[in-house]
Order: C-alpha cells, then sequence, then structure tokens
C-alpha cells in the first residue's frame, strides 16, 4: 500500500518568501511522486513529478522538489512566493502496475500575504 | 483549460435520488478517473477505467457504479444519495497509463440536501 502526509495543512508566508511544503510517503516500490495544485473552483494542475532518475524536479511556476529516499520525503520548494501562489497543494504517490491511481495527501493550503 | 469537460458544474437534490455525472476525457486520452474530494476525506480515488475496461477500484460505494463509453466519455451514477455523498466529484484523463500525470476537470459539485 501507498500514502503520503503531508505536514501542516496550513501555511502562510510573505510575499517574497521561501515556500517550504512537506511531504512524506510510504511506498513499498519505488514511488512515483508527484505534486499537484487547486486554485479556487479549479481542479487539480499537475505540478511537478518524479519519477526516475535525477532527485531534484523542476516543475511549473518556479517550484521545484527534492525525492530524498533516506528520509522518504518529497518537499515542495520554492525561493520567493508570489501572491498567485495561494492555493492548495497536494502530494500525491503512485502508480503501481497498470493501474494508474494516485494516492493524494490531505492538502496544505498556502497563504501569501503582502 | 486542461481539456476534460464535465458536466454538471453543480447538482442540487434531495436524499434517496439519483444523479449521473458526466465526463469527456482530453483527446486521445483513453484513462478516465473518478475522485470525490470532501472536506473530512480529502480526495478519495473511486475507480478507474481504460478504454472501456474498468481497470482499478478504490474508495467506491456500491450504491455508485461507473462506465466508459466506446467514444470514451465516463459517467459516475450515484444513487439512493445520502447527505455524505455531498461532495466535489474530479473526473480526470491520462494520456498513458502509468505515467501518473493527471488532467482533471474542474468537477461536479453534488449538494444532497
Amino acid at each position: 500500500a501507498q500514502s503520503v502526509t503531508q505536514l501542516g495543512s496550513h501555511v502562510s508566508v510573505s510575499e517574497g518568501a521561501l515556500v517550504l511544503l512537506r511531504c512524506n510517503y510510504s511506498s513499498s516500490v519505488p514511488p512515483y511522486l508527484f505534486w499537484y495544485v487547486q486554485y479556487p473552483n479549479q481542479g487539480l494542475q499537475l505540478l511537478l513529478k518524479y519519477t526516475t532518475g535525477a532527485t531534484l524536479v523542476k516543475g511549473i511556476n518556479g517550484f521545484e522538489a527534492e525525492f530524498k529516499k533516506s528520509e522518504t520525503s518529497f518537499h515542495l520548494t520554492k525561493p520567493s512566493a508570489h501572491m498567485s501562489d495561494a492555493a492548495e497543494y497536494f502530494c500525491a504517490v503512485g502508480p503501481t502496475g497498470t493501474a494508474s491511481k494516485l494516492t493524494f495527501g490531505t492538502g496544505t493550503r498556502l497563504q501569501v500575504t503582502l | 483549460d486542461s481539456g476534460v469537460t464535465q458536466t454538471p458544474k453543480h447538482l442540487i437534490t434531495a436524499t434517496g435520488q439519483r444523479v449521473t455525472l458526466r465526463c469527456s476525457p482530453r483527446s486521445g486520452d483513453l484513462s478516465v478517473y473518478w475522485y470525490q474530494q470532501s472536506l473530512d476525506q480529502g480526495l478519495q480515488f473511486l475507480i478507474q477505467y481504460y478504454n472501456g475496461e474498468e481497470r482499478a477500484k478504490g474508495n467506491i460505494l456500491e450504491r455508485f457504479s461507473a462506465q466508459q463509453f466506446p467514444d470514451l466519455h465516463s459517467e459516475l451514477n450515484l444513487s439512493s444519495l445520502e447527505l455524505g455523498d455531498s461532495a466535489l466529484y474530479f473526473c480526470a484523463s491520462s494520456p498513458h497509463q502509468g505515467s501518473g500525470e493527471l488532467f482533471f476537470g474542474e468537477g461536479s459539485r453534488l449538494t444532497v440536501l
């Protein structure tokens, strides 16, 4: 079975500050890991993904995440927050075999203040 | 715009009723997934179809059923509705089986009164 834990349901940062959203995973097989973002009244959108290879993954809108196997973590970072980054962020793990379902974390709501 | 279309966007109905949610995947995507998003349960995987065949089943209630048609659109049927079924239902499609890259629609918000 696979699962993800997102630490902190709400994170607030000032505009221009570092964004750090935490995700830890559990998987019995080498995981594929994802970060998705959900803006208000919209569906989820893929930010970035790790499958194999380079452990530092760059995504859209200046976000990046690092896969750390020893820590079973896949934290999402952005050097400088922008007001437009305010949204809910979901970490996900999967898929396994031919079933492509993803297992999502409970989400972290990012608030960006002036 | 993800290219995934869901209808209706909003639906209000009463307990005990039955509703059908419809999803048109992105052009060329063979996989369709249904997820339920609620405040208390978060995002829960319901079911996946690939080219008309059921491929994976998650936390889908027996009162719920789904299918994918030859033109690849999918429908999620919810029956004997209960208050607790009120949620946002997302459809997503994927270009490749096993990629994990999902394209989500904007969801259908179901309110059961």
